[in-house]
């Protein structure tokens, strides 16, 4: 199984500030043959389920603010906030969609400093 | 809309079987693969179990296989998961979730509110 471990497990930052998050994969998730990374991104606020936010590691879900955006390639990722509003505050976390099975990051709770 | 909602969860002993339900509408049911995933109390996301649009293919995390079975019906537009043996660390929300394509990429665009199931004595 591909382990997904992400850093910070906990993050506090200022409102307007940039937000970091880290995702490192046990193995590439970096597919040759379409130079696709198979990386996604979701936000769960409290007591909601997960929102896709980014796919295909970088691409935007259509409605997510500009604010967000990954990066990142093989096997370390970022995901950036690069404004943090207070409606940020939720648990982020990365899953990979490379093989079976999918597996996901610990997750990282974002924080109002 | 897109819409998930699930149903079924609840208490159960150990050892004991619960049929989870997810009526899903505003797209069509038949052309996207669809997936469980479960969320322990307090903790993080865990794939349990996709099945294609199709529904000839099923996959199972090592956790449940042989305990859970996934299924579908187009016709009704509706998710099931058929969980046996329940033990205590099944205990969680079970989400469903649409994936993107018919073949299960693996990723997914709209979740359901989740059903809770707790398995105690």
């Amino acid at each position: 199984d591909i382990v997904m471990t992400q850093s910070p497990d906990s993050l506090a930052v200022s409102l307007g500030e940039r937000a970091t998050i880290n995702c490192k994969s046990s193995q590439s998730v970096l597919y040759s043959s379409n130079n696709m990374n198979y990386l996604t991104w979701y936000q769960q606020k409290p007591g909601q389920p997960p929102k896709l936010l980014i796919y295909w590691a970088s691409t935007r879900q259509s409605g997510v603010p500009d604010r967000f955006s990954g990066s990142g390639s093989g096997t370390d990722f970022t995901l950036t906030i690069s404004s943090l509003q207070a409606e940020d505050v939720a648990v982020y976390y990365c899953q990979q969609y490379y093989n079976l099975p999918y597996t996901f990051g610990q997750g990282t709770k974002l924080e109002i400093k | 809309e897109v819409q998930l909602v699930e149903s079924g969860g609840g208490l159960v002993q150990p050892g004991g079987s619960l049929k989870l339900s997810c009526a899903a509408s505003g797209f069509t049911f038949s052309n996207f693969a669809v997936t469980w995933v479960r969320q322990a109390p307090g903790k993080g996301l865990e794939w349990v179990s996709s099945i294609t649009g199709s529904g000839d293919t099923t996959y199972y995390a090592d956790s449940v296989k042989g305990r859970f079975t996934i299924s579908r019906d187009s016709s009704k537009s509706t998710l099931y998961l058929q969980m046996n043996s329940l033990r205590a660390e099944d205990t969680a929300v079970y989400y469903c979730a649409k994936d993107v394509e018919s073949g299960s990429q693996g990723f997914f665009d709209y979740w359901g509110q989740g059903t809770l199931v707790t398995v105690s004595s």
